[in-house]
């Protein structure tokens, strides 16, 4: 079965400063791989998706993520944090057809920026 | 293009009561899914529905129940309430046919039950 792990609850950065959050993930086949945000009292945002080609994929807001096949691994990450970057982030895996499976999200990791 | 319409935002009910919550879909998009969001279990997927047909549904007791309309509007009804359905109910659609795209998520219904 599909899981996602994303180990670290909630991560406190500086702004201005680098950010890394990571997320594994558990999947029989070729995962298709997403990244989301939310912010308080909002849905999911979309910020990146991975499903093939280069394993570098940029997103919206200067997010970036890199697939690691080896490590089973699809971490987030920003170069130089902004405060309204406060939020809750999750990383979700799905199957390569539409209908095949649902979307497995991980717990989510809560991000606090500090001036 | 608007985006994914969940109503309504807030509601409140009591224990045994039923609920209805709607949600209008990205015009065009066929697929509409539902998930419950705790804080402490996370997002748990409910249901997806694809053409009036549902097609994967998550492991919720049958009190929890979905449709989906023609013109791909969705509802899904949670009866004899409970305090542990306290929960958001976020509503996410995506064109659902093909290779997998992304699901587009509304901003949720809070429900509280009292």
């Amino acid at each position: 079965a599909q899981s996602v792990t994303q180990p670290d609850i909630h991560i406190t950065v500086s702004e201005g400063a680098s950010l890394e959050l990571r997320c594994n993930y558990s999947y029989g086949a070729t995962p298709y791989l997403f990244w989301y945000v939310q912010s308080p009292g909002q849905g999911l945002q979309l910020l990146l998706k991975y499903f093939s080609g280069d394993t570098l994929v940029q997103g919206i807001k200067g997010f970036e993520a890199e697939f690691k096949r080896s490590q089973s691994s699809f971490n987030l990450r920003k170069p130089s944090v902004h405060w309204s970057d406060a939020a809750e982030y999750f990383c979700a895996v799905g199957a390569l057809l539409s209908g095949n499976t649902p979307l497995v999200f991980g717990k989510g990791t809560r991000l606090s920026v500090i001036a | 293009k608007a985006g994914v319409t969940q109503t309504p935002r807030y509601l409140i009910k009591t224990r045994g009561q039923q609920v209805t919550l709607s949600c209008s879909p990205i015009s065009g998009h066929r697929s509409v899914s539902w998930y419950q969001q705790t804080p402490g279990q996370g997002l748990q997927f409910l249901f997806e529905y694809f053409s009036e047909t549902q097609r994967n549904k998550g492991n919720f007791p049958g009190r929890f129940s979905g449709r989906q309309f023609s013109n791909s509007r969705s509802e899904m009804n949670v009866s004899t309430l409970e305090l542990g359905d306290s929960a958001l109910y976020l509503c996410a659609s995506s064109q659902g046919t093909g290779e997998r795209q992304p699901q587009h998520f509304g901003d949720g219904t809070r429900l509280s039950i009292l």
